[in-house]
């Protein structure tokens, strides 16, 4: 399997503008799961699916913020409109159903908002 | 709420060296699951142990050993004979089994930044 994989893995934009962040889990896995990693915070939880059902979103900064699960292969979070404060690191991961399993992550898209 | 310590912010040593990594951990249940990961300078996050709250065993793989001690809640992470390779950012993570929403997400340490110098 080719692991998680993010797109894009570097993203530009400008304030004001939407981004699109895009997640494909590991065939399999039941669980997928959004983190921001930044310097100031570290890594923080921002919203977790379990067969595609939106299970805690209480990490999501604000409204401006979304995510979705159309399929068990596919999640986009979304920032609209985008501030220089969402520039971070965003990881995607996911795992299988137990609890005592690893997540696995991906490589990771560094959103830098100008 | 679970919280994860990782009081050492920059630790740097000579390869060769032994090195420890602390991990403190909070939680109010009695069930969870602690981690450590690994992010190299590139990037990515990659998974390195597993351990059960109900597993005090200690672990050793190759030059990586852990020390699980529930009494004093602590997770920590030593490196045995350290290499150049070693150097990154380690985070410990912590997850709870029943606490409800958010269960099943990981809690991580602000992490520790790992230096080796040949």
């Amino acid at each position: 399997d080719a692991g998680v994989i993010q797109s894009p893995r570097h993203e530009v934009t400008e304030m004001g503008q939407e981004v699109t962040l895009r997640c494909k889990p590991i065939s399999g896995h039941d669980y997928l799961f959004w983190y921001r990693q930044t310097m100031m915070r570290g890594l923080e939880l921002l919203i977790y699916f379990n067969n595609n059902v939106p299970i805690d979103d209480s990490g999501m900064p604000e409204d401006r913020f979304s995510a979705k699960m159309p399929n068990a292969s596919f999640s986009t979070l979304k920032i609209q409109p985008s501030e220089p404060r969402d520039s971070a690191v965003y990881f995607c991961a996911s795992r299988i159903h137990p609890q005592n399993t690893e997540a696995f992550f991906g490589q990771g898209t560094r959103l830098t908002v100008v | 709420a679970q919280k994860v310590t990782q009081a050492q912010t920059e630790i740097s040593v000579v390869e060769k060296e032994d090195v420890t990594l602390d991990c403190v951990y909070e939680t109010r249940d009695t069930t969870y699951y602690l981690f450590w990961y690994k992010q190299p300078p590139s990037g990515e996050l990659v998974f390195l142990i597993r351990r059960n709250s109900f597993d005090e065993q200690n672990e050793i793989s190759g030059r990586y050993s852990w020390n699980f001690q529930k009494s004093t809640s602590s997770f920590n992470f030593t490196i045995t004979a350290s290499q150049v390779v070693d150097s990154a950012v380690y985070f410990c993570a912590l997850s709870e089994a029943y606490s409800g929403g958010g269960a099943d997400g990981l809690t991580f340490g602000k992490g520790t930044h790992l230096i080796i110098q040949p």
